[in-house]
């Protein structure tokens, strides 16, 4: 039981190229998350997820997009990156129903030059 | 939407001694109030939670407390260690929200000084 992975754990991006970041979680959760984390800012919502094929905006969404074809993945996709992008990104997962816990995966350092 | 403030954002303690973390909401259906530590380098862990039909739950040294009426919550971490230094983020969610959503304060470090 592997719990939140993601993967890459580090990457480097220059200005205008696209990536992707891939989140998989092993606890049949149905709900799944994107975070990004910025020094004193805390963890703010990017995109979220209901379950498949179920995907909705949070708090800062432009630049990004999502996509969950698979109950157990989660993808975040950055189309032309920016430097204001350089950040810490975390997904998390919650409960099959709206338990409110949810637990993190180990997060990928992007960094846009 | 949800308007989570935390307070202090820095906090430095003698190994031992007690450290206090407080937390204010902004909407009064908030029921749902996590704690997560987050080490240097590491995922945000959940570290203890309450909700609103409790006012105070406790785990061992760490204890959160909870006052609906003035719509804040603290952590309290009592005779602490090294180990205890990290970040610490608390959370609120609203039963509004079937999305199961968190809106995180904005984090304290804490230090425990030997």
């Amino acid at each position: 039981n592997a719990g939140v992975t993601q993967t890459p754990k580090f990457r480097v991006l220059k200005t205008g190229q696209s990536m992707t970041l891939l989140c998989a979680q092993d606890m049949n959760h149905e709900y799944m998350y994107w975070y990004r984390q910025d020094p004193g800012m805390g963890l703010r919502l990017i995109h979220y997820s209901v379950g498949e094929g179920t995907t909705a905006k949070g708090e800062v969404p432009d630049g990004y997009n999502v996509s969950r074809l698979k109950k157990q993945n989660f993808l975040l996709g950055l189309e032309s990156a920016a430097p204001s992008q350089t950040s810490v990104y975390f997904c998390a997962s919650g409960g099959t129903v709206p338990s409110y816990e949810q637990y993190f995966g180990p997060g990928t350092r992007l960094t846009v030059t | 939407g949800e308007n989570v403030e935390q307070h202090p954002s820095t906090l430095s303690v003698q190994e031992g001694d007690s450290a206090v973390i407080k937390c204010t909401y902004s909407d009064s259906a908030s029921n749902y109030f996590p704690w997560y530590k987050q080490e240097l380098g590491k995922r945000p862990q959940l570290i203890i939670d309450i909700r609103s039909n409790v006012g105070e739950k406790k785990d061992q040294r760490i204890a959160v407390t909870l006052n609906k009426t003035a719509k804040h919550f603290s952590l309290h971490i009592t005779e602490t260690q090294p180990e205890d230094s990290a970040v610490y983020f608390c959370a609120a969610s609203s039963p509004a929200d079937s999305w199961g959503k968190l809106q995180f304060g904005a984090g304290t470090q804490v230090v425990v000084t030997p």
